[in-house]
């Protein structure tokens, strides 16, 4: 049982738009930086947004982070066939005094 | 680019300890600001994140792990090291090192990941 809460999975067609959720609690999200990740499969995750909205040099702007109390949001804009991956959220708890991952979300691009 | 390079025995018998080393590619192991992490993702899983060590040697680690866990950094041979006790089937998985930063906590470099098996 992850600490964040993301959907298992979510589809959309090439060219649309898809949004991924990531629920949390006053603990992580609400007072912490959210982070996310992009895992094509056999390969290791790759950091798509930090600070809850900032993209990494070379990340395109199809990409978009959001953050709103105890839950964020990625966007992807768009849509490529590429974008297939498992996709998730992180951050810091302040409880547990340690770092959590959602349990991931896997996007088909149909 | 920094690159991480994990390694260690890919099996490892239960009730043993599994030992890995991340090493790094380049001097920036005492970046202040920053930190290493080792995370592991279980077969067809999610990650978890296991704890991290700074180039002074703090370290922090998972509640659910903490009685078995250790982590460590040697900045002469600019490595990490992790060590789990008594594993068992629940530690397979591939593990990986990784950077972050105090209080942003994003993992913006990664290693490949190693596959770690434990066989009864």
């Amino acid at each position: 049982q992850s600490v964040l809460t993301q959907p298992p999975s979510v589809s959309a067609a090439p060219g649309q738009k898809v949004t991924i959720s990531c629920s949390g609690s006053s603990s992580n999200i609400e007072n912490k930086y959210v982070s996310w990740y992009q895992q094509l499969p056999g390969t290791a995750p790759k950091l798509l947004i930090y600070e809850n909205d900032k993209r990494p040099s070379g990340i395109p702007d199809r990409f978009s982070g959001s953050k709103s109390g105890t839950s964020a949001t990625l966007g992807i804009t768009g849509l490529q066939t590429g974008d297939g991956a498992d996709y998730f959220c992180g951050t810091w708890d302040t409880s547990l005094d340690a770092g959590v991952f959602g349990g991931g979300t896997k996007l088909t691009v149909l | 680019q920094l690159q991480l390079q994990e390694s260690g025995p890919g099996l490892v018998t239960a009730s043993e300890t599994l030992s890995l080393t991340c090493t790094l590619s380049s001097d920036s192991i005492t970046s202040r600001p920053f930190y290493w992490a080792w995370i592991r993702q279980p077969p067809g899983k999610g990650l978890e994140w296991i704890g991290l060590v700074y180039f002074d040697g703090e370290t922090n680690t998972s509640p659910s792990l903490r009685s078995r866990v250790s982590i460590s950094v040697d900045t002469s041979k600019k490595t990490i090291s992790l060590r789990v006790t008594s594993v068992t089937a629940a530690d397979t998985g591939v593990y990986y090192c990784a950077r972050a930063q105090r209080e942003i906590d994003a993992f913006d470099i990664w290693g490949r990941g190693i596959l770690v098996t434990v066989s009864s």
